[in-house]
């Protein structure tokens, strides 16, 4: 088993539509969560950080935490075509700070 | 802030050459940064953690003396592939966690990607 799990997608939504990504992770130990975006040939772009149970909204991202089931979430309130990218969810779970990584989803949406 | 910088945006070298890609934090001091690639439709794989005045700590399966890092300074870390192969080719991305804040956040730049023919 992975130590974090996430659906690769593609995920594909029209403009206006309320994206769901979703993680799970193995170890309960783990206590930093972070959501980055991703372009096609571009670096990963941290969007969210979290550290306790609960939500934590940054404009139309809201990130949730759900220790007890190990399971974390991005939505994405009114999506947009530039939305479009993969979404990678990490913790610094790896010993000296080192992120673990999801798989990635790749979300698509359309106009 | 926040910004990580790398240079080259891509490269294409000739098989058997050696090829550097510097990493800088523009606005930040990063005692550790760290070396990922990536191959198309994955997710990022570590290569190795770079630490300010101290060898680097390779991933396992990751060849030291291919991978060249040096980390020179708190706002700087290179890499080095030596004698690229075309199967080097692929996507380096790096990234910096700030050394002044207490969170484990990291950084990520735009990432080179290199080309061996």
């Amino acid at each position: 088993q992975k130590e974090v799990e996430q659906d690769p997608g593609p995920l594909s939504v029209p403009e206006g539509a309320i994206v769901s990504l979703n993680c799970t992770y193995s170890n309960s130990a783990f206590q930093y969560f972070m959501w980055y975006r991703q372009y096609s040939r571009k670096g990963p772009e941290l969007l969210m950080y979290t550290y306790s149970s609960g939500n934590k909204e940054d404009g139309r991202f809201t990130a949730q935490v759900d220790k007890s089931s190990k399971y974390i979430s991005l939505f994405i309130r009114d999506s947009q075509p530039s939305d479009s990218a993969t979404y990678l969810c990490a913790t610094p779970g790896g010993g000296y700070n080192k992120l673990i990584f999801g798989a990635g989803t790749r979300l698509a949406v359309h106009p | 802030g926040a910004v990580v910088s790398q240079h080259p945006s891509w490269v294409i070298c000739k098989s058997g050459t050696s090829v550097k890609i510097e990493c800088r934090s523009l606005d930040f001091q990063a005692t550790t940064m760290f070396w990922y690639r990536q191959f198309p439709k994955q997710s990022l794989m570590l290569m190795a953690t770079s630490n300010e005045g101290s060898k680097a700590t390779y991933e396992q399966g990751v060849e030291k003396d291919k991978f060249l890092i040096n980390h020179a300074s708190l706002t700087l870390s290179t890499l080095t592939v030596t004698s690229a192969h075309p199967e080097d080719s692929s996507f380096y991305i790096c990234s910096a966690s700030p050394s002044e804040r207490a969170s484990n956040e990291q950084f990520f730049g735009p990432g080179t990607r290199l080309t061996v023919l």
